[in-house]
């Protein structure tokens, strides 16, 4: 495995749940994503931090809100979500915005 | 933005063939192409990337191409071995902003 962690690795949730994926990268890098994967469709790039700050928003719905106090970690918060939320979340860190991405295992999510 | 094509979608080789998957990018100002390997129940994990600077890098096994003129770049995987069988992804991007992510090869190497 990388030297990115998530957590959870499975989560089911109902529609009216509220829930937190939590990310954590121990390499020193100062960017983390959010990605979704659903099957048969390109990595969709979710979010981006850039020391501790949200550079990128990429028209995602306001039922995902990130949060990221600092460097090493990075959350995505989790509300009234649909069926079709139903995905793998990556989490990725890179030392800079525009360097390598390494992530991690990902948490597979089913919206109930 | 950037749009990144991936062929195949699904490729089945004998073990110690050769594998190539290919990728088309739209930018042309694209000048980063790293390539990803997802095994079940893993993230992707980067295998190899090239600059728009290089034509050609090799590691081991594997190698990877580009044709900046033609806007596509190719991963090479020799001597196929089961263990190479995984989900592929190449991404297309440039300094500053986003990659971009091909579909994805599922390879599967038959021993």
């Amino acid at each position: 495995e990388t030297g990115v962690t998530q957590t959870p690795r499975h989560l089911v949730m109902g529609m009216t749940n509220k829930k937190s994926l939590k990310c954590e990268q121990h390499l020193g890098h100062n960017a983390m994503y959010w990605y979704k994967q659903s099957a048969k469709k390109p990595l969709e790039l979710m979010f981006v931090y850039s020391l501790e700050e949200r550079v990128e928003n990429n028209s995602v719905p306001s039922r995902f809100s990130p949060e990221c106090p600092n460097s090493s970690h990075l959350f995505l918060h989790l509300h009234t979500l649909q069926p079709e939320d139903s995905a793998l979340y990556l989490c990725a860190s890179s030392q800079y915005e525009t360097d390598t991405q390494y992530f991690g295992p990902g948490t597979r999510l089913t919206v109930l | 933005g950037e749009n990144v094509e991936q062929h195949p979608s699904t490729l089945s080789v004998q073990e110690g063939d050769s594998a190539v998957i290919k990728c088309t990018y739209s930018d042309s100002a694209s000048n980063y192409f790293p390539w990803y390997k997802q095994e079940l129940g893993k993230g992707p994990q980067l295998i190899i990337d090239i600059r728009s600077n290089v034509g050609e890098k090799k590691d081991q096994r594997i190698a990877v191409t580009l044709n900046k003129t033609a806007k596509h770049f190719s991963l090479h995987i020799t001597e196929t071995q089961p263990e190479d069988s995984a989900v592929y992804f190449c991404a297309a991007g440039r300094t500053g902003n986003q990659f971009y992510f091909g579909t994805g090869t599922s390879l599967t190497v038959i021993p």
